[in-house]
């Protein structure tokens, strides 16, 4: 079945700090794989993305995120953390035109 | 480009009557919609897949009958919650795939719904 897992519901960082939220996730075909941020209210932005090619993906913000096909894991990383940086992150699965799989996404607090 | 823009952004209602929320693909055809529903401080779950001139396929425990899904034309999917109750209040969202080649998803802004 497919399904995507993110495994930290809450994570709280000094800003400043580095970050790595977690993702693994289930699928029968290479994945197209999504990190998207959530700030309260809003809709979703796409961080950043991988479909194929070189396993380290940059994205907007300073975020980059690994795809590791032997761990089925697609981390996000980001080496400073800023206080805008708070805010819900989901991962996702999907491919083509199939549907988007998500996490049950990994609210983000910043302390200064 | 490959925009979705999803109508109303906001909307309260009262018990009993129905609410019809729109997306629009502006600058490409959509012939796939996704609907998602998203309770607060939750995951967005999919609920249904609207194709462009077929019936929408729903996800296992959503009722078809209370969130009707029409997907009439390449640029046009709705959702319309019928007879809502307080417990259909959520947020709602709409995502468009686009398609081999491109690749990726574009959403709608989502629509909050909120049933008094």
């Amino acid at each position: 079945a497919q399904s995507v897992t993110q495994p930290d519901i809450h994570i709280t960082v000094s800003e400043g700090a580095s970050l790595e939220l977690r993702c693994n996730y289930s699928y029968g075909a290479t994945p197209y794989l999504f990190w998207y941020v959530q700030s309260p209210g809003q809709g979703l932005q796409l961080l950043l993305k991988y479909f194929s090619g070189d396993t380290l993906v940059q994205g907007i913000k300073g975020f980059e995120a690994e795809f590791k096909r032997s761990q089925s894991s697609f981390n996000l990383r980001k080496p400073s953390v800023h206080w805008s940086d708070a805010a819900e992150y989901f991962c996702a699965v999907g491919r083509n035109t199939d549907k988007l799989i998500f996490g049950t996404g990994t609210r983000l607090q910043v302390f200064p | 480009g490959a925009v979705v823009s999803q109508h109303p952004s906001r909307v309260i209602c009262k018990s009993g009557t129905s609410v019809k929320i729109e997306c629009r693909s502006l600058d490409f055809q959509a012939t796939t919609m996704f609907w998602y529903r998203q309770f607060p401080k939750k995951s967005l779950m999919l609920m249904a897949t609207s194709n462009e001139g077929s019936k929408a396929t729903y996800e296992q425990g959503v009722e078809k009958d209370k969130f009707l899904i029409n997907h009439a034309s390449l640029t046009l999917s709705t959702l319309t919650v019928t007879s809502a109750h307080p417990e259909d209040s959520s947020f709602y969202i709409c995502s468009a795939p686009l398609g081999q080649g491109v690749n990726g998803y574009t959403f709608g802004s989502g629509t909050r719904l909120t049933v008094v």
